[in-house]
């Protein structure tokens, strides 16, 4: 069975920093790129960041841009996303979602729990 | 950046409703549409991907339709678990924005 486990949210003070983690299992992680998709509170989805399998492709949405960092550990099963210079705006539950990318179809296939990340002083 | 809009942002239905939901995207994406479900509180799940293939495990109740820029999921017989709100997502390049989302609830 196909688990993502992030971890690593809480409360933070504008302008601080959080790393976030995703633990996977149940498929071959190193496989699969990864994405990270936020949801703050009542709104809708919004994509965040994708990272490749091997890390070598990395892109971010304009308004994470230069204060995130995704990053994957292919031994550990395990994907990251460092926030730093954290905003109001960034508060909402951060999902760690493995996406399917082959013989022409590209999807969202799983998704983690979530972990919620709450910026406020 | 590719922009998804969703018509009707809300709708009321009864069970045995056959519902419809309007996804359109502001070029052409092809085929690459992929529609979510979430309950509250709950993470999202998937649909369809592929404007029109059901994820393993999705009732047949549940079809997509449509490419380029105009999609439709529809829902054929309204069951209670089936109260939540949906949200298409284009896949066909970065940022891979997702739509507002429709909320059906119980009329």
């Amino acid at each position: 069975e196909v688990q993502l486990v992030e971890s690593g949210g809480g409360l933070v003070q504008p302008g601080g920093s959080l790393r976030l983690s995703c633990a996977a299992s149940g498929f071959t992680f190193s496989s699969y790129s990864m994405n990270w998709v936020r949801q703050a509170p009542g709104k809708g989805l919004e994509w965040v960041s994708y990272i490749s399998t091997g890390s070598t492709t990395v892109y971010y949405a304009d308004s994470v841009k230069g204060r995130f960092t995704i990053s994957r550990d292919n031994a550990k099963n395990s994907l990251y996303l460092q926030m730093n210079s954290l905003r109001d705006e960034d508060t909402a539950v951060y999902y760690c979602v493995c996406y399917y990318d082959s013989s022409g179809l590209r999807y969202f296939q799983h998704w983690g729990q979530g972990t919620l990340v709450t910026v406020s002083s | 950046d590719i922009q998804m809009t969703q018509s009707p942002s809300s709708l009321s239905a009864s069970v045995g409703d056959r519902v419809t939901i309007t996804c359109r995207a502001s070029q052409s994406i092809s085929n690459y549409l992929n529609w979510f479900q979430q309950k509250p509180g709950k993470a999202p799940k998937l649909l369809i991907y592929a404007a029109s293939t059901l994820q393993t495990g999705v009732p047949s109740r549940f079809s997509g339709s449509g490419s380029g820029t105009d999609f439709t999921l529809t829902i054929s017989s309204l069951q209670p678990e089936d109260f939540a709100t949906y949200s298409c997502q284009q896949s066909y390049g970065i940022p891979f924005n997702f739509g507002p989302g429709t909320t059906v609830d119980i009329k």
